[in-house]
């Protein structure tokens, strides 16, 4: 079955720290480019940040630049993302999403989502 | 602020037709390909359009798009009451080297 499920999601303190995973099945994991796009409570969405297929190429929304790292590990099927010096405002639903061709620019498959809250 | 710009809501009787605006400029939607999510309540987005204006399998024929400029738009026609939720429009944008959504659009189905 095609399909992304995130994992990592939870309770944090300001300025903490981690680390969430999205486990991809049922398609060439390497092949794609893979996304984070998040959804504060009641607001929109807002893309996170994107890794190219073999890792190599990364890209960053200012509001995480310099605090959230993406990447991959293809031999698992597995993409992270890092996230430090978390604030208030990281709080959202964290999606994993796949990029069908970054030439096309849209999102194909999204997984379920992993909520971060970070509060003290 | 969102760099794409959506009516916060718009809201049409069952059986009607209703569109939905995303306004941005030539860094993102002029020069970029547009695609459209749905996201019915408590669910993740789901694809509804791509590359401006196709669906993919399983999309009824009731939703499309089309893009003009640095605006597109997406239209659903034949309303029912299970279309009620947000829709996001979102493409790339170059200049930001970044993704980018509109700020979603709640459509209510009276």
């Amino acid at each position: 079955e095609v399909q992304l499920l995130e994992s990592g999601g939870g309770l944090v303190q300001p300025g903490g720290s981690l680390r969430l995973s999205c486990a991809a099945s049922g398609f060439t994991f390497t092949s794609y480019a893979m996304n984070w796009v998040r959804q504060a409570p009641g607001k929109g969405l807002e893309w996170v940040s994107t890794v190219s297929g073999n890792g190599g190429t990364t890209y960053y929304a200012d509001s995480v630049k310099g605090r959230f790292t993406i990447s991959r590990d293809n031999s698992k099927n597995t993409l992270y993302l890092q996230m430090n010096s978390l604030r208030a405002d990281d709080t959202a639903v964290y999606y994993c999403a796949k990029l069908n061709e970054w030439r096309f620019y849209y999102f194909d498959l999204w997984g379920r989502g992993t909520l971060v809250t970070v509060s003290s | 602020q969102s760099v794409l710009t959506q009516p916060p809501s718009v809201s049409a009787a069952p059986g009607q037709k209703v569109t939905i605006s995303c306004s941005g400029s030539s860094s993102n939607i002029g020069n970029n390909y547009v695609s459209w999510y749905q996201q019915l309540p408590g669910t993740a987005p789901k694809l509804l359009i791509y590359e401006n204006n196709k669906r993919p399998s399983g999309i009824p024929d009731r939703f499309s798009g089309s893009k003009s400029g640095t605006s597109a738009t997406l239209g659903i026609t034949g309303l029912q009451t299970e279309d009620e939720a947000d829709y996001y429009c979102a493409t790339w944008d170059s200049s930001l080297s970044a993704g980018v959504f509109g700020g979603g659009t709640k459509l209510t189905v009276l």
